[in-house]
């Protein structure tokens, strides 16, 4: 079974600073896929960053990046220059290739952005 | 504009009652998902299906029920069998794209009464 592990407790961020949102994963399969989402207070979930297992290099979006380390099997997300509207909270959610596109989702972890 | 719609936002009932959650997606997706998501928890899956006219059960199907008879449209119904019902209902498509993410939905808050 899939399980994802985010433990931080809610963080505050000055704005424009970076932030890191941890998350590992535990799973025996060898080909699978990493996601971060949004989750702001209206409650719709927003795509922000993909990382496959077979990635070399660590994935990009705009200010989005993920720091993952197979080995330790972690897949951090970074957010650079925080901004006001970063305020939310981030899943993170991992994906099989033999589950049918099933998502298994972490906890989450709750990101205020303060001026 | 190509999304998905949930209908009602929020959604009020009677202990005992069944209630039907809708989801429509115009992105001619194959895949449609249905989460449920408690206070403070990550998403649930409840029922999944990939294609019309067949779906599978998720991690915690008991209590609900989902029919798919449009690819368009994955109808969520709790029923009266499910024990905690209050909760935030997301539903979600997927094309299997590059990335073969979710898409999902604004959700429904469902209170039971």
């Amino acid at each position: 079974a899939q399980k994802i592990t985010q433990t931080q407790p809610g963080m505050f961020v000055q704005e424009k600073e970076a932030v890191t949102l941890d998350c590992t994963y535990d799973t025996s399969d060898q080909s699978y896929g990493l996601f971060w989402y949004k989750q702001p207070s209206s409650g719709e979930m927003i795509f922000l960053i993909y990382q496959g297992s077979y990635d070399e290099q660590n994935a990009t979006e705009g200010r989005y990046s993920l720091n993952f380390q197979k080995a330790r099997k972690s897949a951090n997300l970074v957010i650079s220059a925080s901004q006001l509207g970063d305020s939310a909270m981030y899943f993170c959610a991992m994906r099989d290739y033999y589950g049918n596109n099933r998502l298994a989702f972490g906890k989450g972890n709750q990101v205020v952005v303060i001026p | 504009d190509g999304g998905i719609t949930q209908s009602p936002k929020y959604l009020f009932r009677k202990e005992g009652q069944n209630v039907t959650l809708s989801c429509e997606q115009n992105l001619n997706h194959d895949a449609m998902y249905w989460y449920r998501q408690d206070p403070g928890q990550g998403l649930r899956l409840i029922y999944y299906s990939q294609i019309v006219n067949d779906f599978q059960k998720g991690d915690i199907a008991e209590g609900y029920s989902v029919s798919r008879e449009k690819k368009e449209s994955f109808p969520l119904t709790v029923t009266s069998a499910q024990k905690n019902p209050t909760a935030f209902y997301l539903c979600a498509s997927s094309s299997g794209g590059s990335y073969n993410e979710q898409f999902f939905g604004p959700g429904t808050r469902l209170t039971v009464l």
